[in-house]
This record gives C-alpha cells, sequence and structure tokens, in this order.
C-alpha cells in the first residue's frame, strides 16, 4: 500500500541528547514536510522540502535540522538546542505542482523528553 | 497567508447536516480554500479544496460565498466517526506548497 510512514510511534528522550525522527514516502512525492503539533494546538512547519538535496526552514526552523538525500525519505533530527521538544511531530508529502494539490500526512511520532 | 477565523466548537446530532463556516477576508485572487481534519491522535486527512465555485465529493461539499471572503464546509449527514478537528486553511499560489494551520474547529457529534 502507498502511504507515509513514521518511526517509532512513541519517542522518549533524556534532556540534551539529540532524537532522528523517520518519515519515509512510496507515494513518488516531491515535496515532504514535518511539523510540530502542542495540545490544543494547531500544526506548525518545522522545515520542508520541494525537491532531493533542498529543504527550506519553515515557521520554527530553531532546535532542528532536516536532511533530503533521497526522494522517500525526509529525517527529522531533534537537538539539543530545541528547548522545548516534547510534542506531537508530523510528517506531510505532496506531489509539488502548486497550490491546488493535497499534503498526505503520516501517523505521527509522540517525543517526550524526560 | 492570509488569516482564516473559525468557530472554536461545535456539536451536532448523528445524521444531520453540519455546517462548518471559515471567514477570510483578506482572500486574494489565487488563494485556494482547503479543509482538512483531524481525528485525535492521527495525522491530518485532506477534505476538499476549492477556489471560486462550490465543490462536491464523497467525503463533504464545499460552498464559497461570491466574494470569496466566507466559505462553509457541509457534511451531508454526520456521523460519529465525523468527530475531529478541521481546519479551513488558505493557499496562496506563490507561497508554494505551503500548508498555515490555525485552531480549528472541534466537531463533536452526539449519537
Amino acid at each position: 500500500d502507498g502511504g507515509i510512514t513514521q518511526s517509532p510511534k512513541y519517542l522518549f528522550r533524556k534532556e540534551g541528547q539529540n532524537v532522528t525522527l523517520s518519515c519515509e514516502q512510496n507515494l513518488n512525492h516531491d515535496a515532504m514536510y514535518w511539523y510540530r503539533q502542542d495540545p490544543g494546538q494547531g500544526l506548525r512547519l518545522i522545515y520542508y522540502s520541494q525537491i532531493v538535496n533542498d529543504f527550506q526552514k519553515g515557521d520554527i526552523a530553531e532546535g532542528y535540522s532536516v536532511s533530503r538525500e533521497k526522494k522517500e525519505s525526509f529525517p527529522l533530527t531533534v537537538t539539543s538546542a530545541q528547548k522545548n521538544p516534547t510534542a506531537f511531530y508530523l510528517c506531510a508529502s505532496s506531489i509539488n505542482r502548486g497550490s491546488g494539490e493535497t499534503q498526505y500526512f503520516g501517523p505521527g511520532t509522540r517525543l517526550l523528553v524526560l | 497567508d492570509a488569516k482564516t477565523t473559525q468557530p472554536n466548537s461545535m456539536e451536532s446530532n448523528e445524521e444531520e447536516p453540519v455546517h462548518l463556516p471559515c471567514n477570510h477576508s483578506t482572500i486574494s485572487g489565487t488563494d485556494y480554500i482547503h479543509w482538512y481534519r483531524q481525528l485525535p491522535s492521527q495525522g491530518p486527512e485532506y477534505v476538499i479544496h476549492g477556489l471560486t465555485s462550490n465543490v462536491n465529493n464523497r467525503m463533504a461539499s464545499l460552498a464559497i460565498a461570491e466574494d470569496r471572503k466566507s466559505s462553509t464546509l457541509i457534511l451531508h449527514r454526520a456521523t460519529l466517526r465525523d468527530a475531529a478537528v478541521y481546519y479551513c486553511i488558505l493557499r496562496r499560489e506563490t507561497s508554494g506548497s505551503r500548508l498555515t494551520f490555525g485552531e480549528g474547529t472541534q466537531l463533536t457529534v452526539n449519537p
């Protein structure tokens, strides 16, 4: 089945440690995105990539890093510089054809800093 | 991106129609109106989108005001599985593929 997978579903991290969240898609989509969601809030864009080997900062990129070495993969690293990393992280992808196309979301990863 | 305004919450009864409003008075001519919904503990899913004309699909209908300053998402017969947060989002052509989520409307469906 085509879709977006995120792993793990739950992730625990000790304060001061970096952690990498996985996002893989087999939809052959050009564009991929990372969002963060805090309780009771909407999604906020962290980073996005419209093509392999290129990515742009979103609205809250500080303390995060990404790479896009392959079309199907867009891992997100939450660094120790991120002051409040506990949140629900969502990955999405879309065909990059303009503002009419839809985004497809993965199931999300809940990160908890201990 | 232009801002949207939605009620924080709405309630409906099962098998009745639901009309979810969205105001977007600063919409520009190239802004598409998108609706997504998010079920508890899941990622958002696409519902419908439009530019000027009303749109229908298997999930819902989108009614767009003639001046495009507001729109309404219509669920024709609400089910318990429609209980979710519904987001109305404007996407400007010049901003590429970005979606800017507000806080949405929490829809409760009563049995």
